[in-house]
């Protein structure tokens, strides 16, 4: 079965302070995504990555960032966390030739 | 118009009904179609995949596509409060790298 995890389930944080969200998936995966859910928005694409060290903006980029080591790991940064970050985060992996897998999610609360 | 629409509902029903949930779409480009099924405070777990035109059983659950109306749907038979959850459509084009597309998700409760 193919394993998404997420570093945290929830996560508190304050205004300004520098977050750190990893997702870390074993199906030797290419394709990596990071999303937020929030009510009635649905799902948004942050960024997602096709393989190690690239990465391409998703819908809603501003006031993230990504990085991409190793091809099982995919960070989201937000440089500084701010209230309207609060919301639910969603990494998920593909291959090209599969389908899409999530993680858990980690809820962030940004006071 | 949005690529993919999908009613919010809520939707609820008795245990042991039929239920339909659907979505439509715009993009006539979109091969694949996937029906993910999201807990609350869990993340979307994959229910069903299928390519391109055509159903797909599963147990209590079919997938239908119907590409020329731009239409797909879940039925789940036999409905159980266990079933009560959000129920996330997507689709893709045909490259295989290409970013899904999602429907905003419709909240189901089956009441027992």
């Amino acid at each position: 079965d193919v394993k998404v995890t997420q570093s945290s389930r929830y996560l508190v944080k304050r205004t300004g302070e520098k977050v750190f969200l990893e997702c870390v998936q074993d199906m030797d995966h290419e394709n990596m995504f990071w999303y937020r859910q929030d009510p009635g928005l649905g799902l948004r694409l942050i960024y997602f990555s096709y393989d190690v060290k690239m990465k391409e903006k998703g819908d809603i980029p501003e006031g993230y960032s990504v990085s991409r080591e190793k091809k099982e790991r995919f960070s989201l940064i937000l440089e500084s966390a701010s209230t309207n970050q609060t919301s639910m985060y969603l990494c998920a992996s593909r291959s090209p030739a599969d389908t899409q897998y999530f993680g858990p999610g980690t809820r962030l609360t940004v006071l | 118009q949005k690529e993919v629409e999908q009613d919010p509902g809520p939707l609820s029903v008795p245990e042991g009904a039929i239920v339909s949930l659907n979505c439509t779409y715009s993009n006539s480009a979109f091969q694949y179609f996937m029906w993910y099924r999201q807990y609350s405070r869990k993340g979307p777990e994959l229910l069903m995949y299928t390519y391109s035109s055509g159903n797909k059983e599963d147990g209590r659950f079919t997938a239908q596509v119907d590409k020329s109306s731009k239409y797909i749907s879940l039925f789940i038979r036999d409905s159980q409060p266990s079933d009560s959850a959000t129920y996330l459509c997507a689709m893709s084009g045909q490259g295989g790298s290409e970013k899904l597309v999602f429907g905003k998700g419709t909240k189901l409760t089956v009441n027992p």
